[in-house]
C-alpha cells in the first residue's frame, strides 16, 4: 500500500475506554487523512492535514481528535468510544501535485 | 455541501457480461477518480479524469467524465471473475476547498461476477 502503515489491525474497546491509531508513512508526503468506512456510504473524511503541525476538519469529525506532530505520523484519538464509532478506519496520504491518494490496509474497529 | 450518488450498489452478473457503474452529482469537479478495494485492504486508484468528456480505457474497463463534470461511468467489458470487488467514485473538491486534497466518495458499488 505505498508506504502507509496503520497500527493496530484490530481493536475491540468498551463504550468510555480511549485509544489512538497510528498512521505512518515513509514517502515524505505533505497530506495525509483518516477515514472510515462504513457499509453502503463509501469513505467520509474524518480529519485531515495539509503538512507537519496542521491539522483540519472533514466531514464527520465530532468524537475525534487528530494530531501530526511529525511529518510522517498522523495519529487519530478516540476520547470516550461509542458504539457509533465501530468502523472500519483508513489512513491515507498524497504528495502535493498529485491526485492519488494512497491508502494504508484500515483498521477495524468495534466498540461494545 | 458536495455529493456524490453512485449507482447501483450491488451487482451481480455472470463471467462476460457488460456492466456500467454511475456516479452523479449536481456538483462540478476538478477531476473525479475510481479506486478499486478489495476485501480487507485500502481502495487503489484505477484512473483520473480531468477533462469534460474525457475517456479513458484501461484493458476492459472505459471511464468517462462528464461534459459538465459532474458526473462519471465506469463501463466494464466482458466482466470476470478477478474483476469483482468493491468499486468507489471520489471527486476532488479542489474548486470548493482550495488546495487540500479532499476528496468526496460516492457509496460505492459492490461487484460480484460469477464464473
Amino acid at each position: 500500500n505505498a508506504g502507509v502503515t496503520q497500527t493496530p489491525k484490530f481493536r475491540v474497546l468498551k463504550t468510555g475506554q480511549s485509544m489512538t491509531l497510528l498512521c505512518a508513512q515513509d514517502m515524505n508526503h505533505e497530506y495525509m487523512y483518516w477515514y472510515r468506512q462504513d457499509p453502503g456510504m463509501g469513505l467520509r473524511l474524518i480529519h485531515y492535514s495539509v503538512g507537519e503541525g496542521t491539522t483540519a476538519k472533514g466531514e464527520v469529525p465530532d468524537g475525534y481528535n487528530v494530531s501530526r506532530l511529525k511529518k510522517q505520523n498522523f495519529l487519530l484519538g478516540l476520547e470516550s468510544a461509542a458504539p457509533s464509532q465501530t468502523s472500519v478506519y483508513f489512513c491515507a496520504m498524497k504528495g502535493q501535485g498529485d491526485n492519488e491518494q494512497f491508502f494504508g490496509p484500515g483498521t477495524r474497529l468495534t466498540v461494545l | 455541501t458536495q455529493l456524490l450518488e453512485q449507482s447501483p450498489q450491488f451487482l451481480s452478473i455472470q463471467e462476460g457480461e457488460n456492466l456500467t457503474v454511475y456516479c452523479n452529482s449536481s456538483s462540478v469537479f476538478s477531476s473525479l477518480q475510481w479506486y478499486r478495494q478489495e476485501p480487507g485492504e485500502g481502495p487503489v486508484l484505477l484512473v483520473t479524469v480531468v477533462t469534460g468528456g474525457e475517456v479513458k480505457k484501461l484493458k476492459r474497463l472505459t471511464f468517462q467524465f462528464g461534459d459538465a463534470r459532474k458526473d462519471s461511468s465506469l463501463h466494464i467489458t466482458a466482466a470476470q471473475p478477478g474483476d469483482t470487488g468493491l468499486y468507489l467514485c471520489a471527486g476532488d473538491q479542489a474548486l470548493i476547498t482550495g488546495n487540500t486534497g479532499k476528496l468526496i466518495f460516492g457509496q460505492g458499488t459492490t461487484l460480484q461476477v460469477k464464473p
